[in-house]
């Protein structure tokens, strides 16, 4: 089934240790996205590539990076973890605009030790 | 700002009993979306509504688009224990990538 993929589902990392999460797409959607979400918040935006035009959020820390190599990948790199950073990570992806809806990963839990 | 006031923000209720969660704006939105999220999961779309006074019907779920656009309802009928989950609403303008989010509604339907 087509659908969105995030790897690793757990990942536990050091405290200022650099971290790359992952995400794969086989809907061919032109849209990706990064959200941050912590205790049964709304996710919050980050990020969102429209193909390879990267689009920030004001307020997204400059700790968080993304890069999109193609259509189906796109990575979460922080660079510096803190203890702040500990949420769920979520992927998802639009065709266009968001106006249909928005397709989510299963999401990558952080843990910073 | 464009906010999305959701409500009630928790709810418990008895399998069997019916529940409506709401979700209001001031402003006009393209569409509103639903998703369900349940623990350790990202959220699944559950429906969107675009036409103002649409009515989807999803089995035991029901899902209004105010006439106006600016509002939502999700009403649960004979709530079962698998209806557990966070509830979020997503408004959606054209034009724009950003989904202005409701608080989400954290439902816990007991056996």
């Amino acid at each position: 089934d087509a659908m969105v993929i995030q790897n690793p589902r757990y990942q536990v990392t050091q405290f200022g240790k650099p971290v790359t999460l992952s995400c794969s797409q086989t809907l061919n959607h032109n849209v990706m996205y990064w959200y941050q979400q912590k205790s049964s918040q709304a996710p919050k935006l980050l990020f969102h590539y429209y193909d390879k035009d990267f689009n920030n959020e004001a307020d997204t820390p400059d700790n968080f990076q993304s890069r999109r190599p193609n259509t189906s990948f796109c990575f979460l790199d922080i660079r510096s973890p803190g203890l702040g950073d500990a949420a769920m990570y979520l992927c998802a992806t639009s065709r266009d605009y968001t106006i249909l809806g928005a397709f989510f990963g299963q999401g990558t839990r952080l843990t910073v030790v | 700002t464009q906010l999305l006031e959701q409500s009630p923000q928790f709810l418990s209720i008895q399998e069997g009993e019916n529940l409506t969660v709401y979700c209001n704006s001031s402003s006009v939105f393209s569409s509103l979306q639903w998703y369900r999220q349940e623990p350790g999961e990202g959220p699944v779309l559950l429906v969107t509504v675009v036409t103002g006074g649409e009515v989807k019907k999803l089995k035991r779920l029901t899902f209004q688009f105010g006439d106006a656009r600016k509002d939502s309802s999700l009403h649960i009928t004979a709530a079962q224990p698998g209806d557990t989950g966070l509830y979020l609403c997503a408004g959606a303008r054209d034009s724009n990538y950003q989904l202005i989010w409701g608080a989400g509604t954290k439902l816990i339907i007991k056996p």
